[in-house]
């Protein structure tokens, strides 16, 4: 089975702008999961997507949102970015039931 | 709460000696309890992982953990290091009736000397 992709790999963007991150999970995998990596604050909880409804969400602001589409693909926006936003994103999936997640690759995201 | 402690930022070995790599969890419930390992700008990669079928976890690349509950300890070993061993390890905490989020603990970086 093909593991979880994720697109892009690399993104520079500017303050103010937003930015679309995608990711394709595991086939047969329903949930999915988003997580922030950063030097200062290590590996943070975003949110988690089941059968395109979100069931948990971690404490960040409204300007980090997502969704998931039927095909059980998810994407995450950040709207009006920060310096601060830069980070490695990883989506991770997991089989229904099963606590066990498997992680991409992460995009790399820049704010300049 | 649910919490994990990794009780060493940085460990370093040399090449053919053991590893441990320390780990102490928080939970008010029996948790399920992760090791991940994550090489120099990729994605994590699970090693192993504790559900309470077994105490003792056998994972890939020959790390194995051991579940103590009278320590509240997780800790990741291994018997003979290798250079390609050289990474991040996580312990990571599943919270209990909140699938989809992982827990994680800081980090341990794993220097391998030759």
């Amino acid at each position: 089975k093909a593991g979880v992709t994720q697109t892009p790999r690399y993104l520079i963007k500017t303050r103010g702008q937003q930015v679309t991150l995608s990711c394709s999970p595991i086939s047969g995998h329903r949930s999915v999961s988003w997580y922030q990596q950063t030097p200062g604050q290590g590996l943070q909880f975003l949110f988690e997507y089941f059968s395109e409804t979100q069931r948990n969400k971690g404490n960040f602001p409204g300007r980090f949102s997502g969704r998931q589409f039927s095909n059980s693909r998810s994407e995450m926006n950040v709207s009006t970015l920060e310096l601060g936003d830069s980070a490695l994103y990883l989506c991770a999936s997991s089989p229904q039931g099963q606590e066990t997640q498997y992680f991409g690759p992460g995009t790399r995201l820049l704010v300049l | 709460a649910q919490s994990v402690t990794q009780l060493d930022s940085h460990v370093s070995v040399s090449e053919g000696t053991p590893v441990l790599l320390r780990c102490n969890y928080s939970s008010s419930y029996s948790p399920s309890l992760f090791w991940y390992v994550q090489h120099p700008n990729k994605g994590l990669q699970l090693l192993l992982k504790y559900t309470s079928a077994a105490t003792l976890v056998k994972g890939i690349n020959g790390f194995e953990a051991e579940f103590k509950k009278s320590e509240t300890s997780f800790h990741l070993t291994k018997p003979s290091a290798h250079m390609s061993d050289a990474a991040e390890y996580f312990c990571v905490v599943s919270i209990y009736n909140q699938g989809g989020k992982l827990i994680f603990g800081q980090g341990t970086e794993l220097s391998v000397k030759p």
